[in-house]
């Protein structure tokens, strides 16, 4: 079985500066990894994955992320955030063998502000 | 393309009521999957379709609940009798495989009061 921890809950940032969201899985097989958004009443739009191959992998709106095997980490970044960038950010994790069941991280809730 | 559709989008009922939500998953897509969102809880699954058919429904609370997927293109997720700690955003996903990616629907807002 996996977990996914999601060190912060919420992440207060300005407008135009860098931000980072921090995801820890523990797995004792291979995994996929995946950070999904969810902006206010709204469902969670896929943002970036990683399946195999290069480690630092970039998504939609100018986010990227790196997926460390040694630290079981795959944190996400983007180095200057807009207003719009508000939402809720899900870390997930699926065993590469598996069905596809995703385990969800907690969610870091990021605000900025101007 | 339209995305996944579900129904309705806000659902307030009392305790007791019988609750049906819908979905309507991506055209071509053969996995399907029900969530429960909660602040308590998180995302949890419910229970996943691959082809029609129920493959794990391990994550459904209890027998109160229940899904059903007729056709490749519609599903539905039961509750009954509802109780207010059933009230939650339910979310509706799909995907091309059950290893793609998984698209989600806008959820269902219910409130059980």
């Amino acid at each position: 079985a996996q977990s996914v921890t999601q060190l912060d809950s919420q992440v207060p940032v300005f407008e135009e500066a860098p931000v980072e969201l921090r995801c820890n899985y523990s797995s004792s097989v291979s995994v996929y990894l995946f950070w999904y958004v969810q902006y206010p009443n709204q469902g969670l739009q896929l943002l970036l994955k990683y399946l195999s191959g290069s480690t630092l992998v970039k998504g939609i709106n100018g986010f990227e992320a790196e997926f460390n095997k040694s630290q079981t980490s795959f944190h996400l970044r983007k180095p200057s955030v807009h207003i719009s960038d508000t939402a809720e950010y899900f870390c997930a994790v699926r065993d590469t063998d598996s069905w596809g069941k995703l385990q969800f991280g907690a969610g870091t809730q990021v605000v900025v502000t101007p | 393309d339209a995305g996944v559709i579900q129904s309705p989008r806000h659902e307030v009922t009392e305790m007791g009521q019988e609750v049906t939500l819908r979905c309507k998953p991506i055209s071509g897509h053969n996995s399907l999957f029900w969530y429960r969102q909660t602040m308590m809880r998180g995302l949890e699954l419910l229970i996943y379709f691959n082809n029609n058919v129920p493959i794990d429904d391990s994550g459904m609370p209890e027998d109160r609940f229940s899904a059903k997927m007729p056709n490749a293109s519609f599903s539905t997720l039961k509750i009954q009798p509802s109780e207010p700690r059933d009230s939650a955003v339910y979310f509706c996903a799909s995907s091309l495989e059950d290893k793609q990616p998984q698209h989600f629907g806008d959820g269902t807002r219910l409130s059980i009061l």
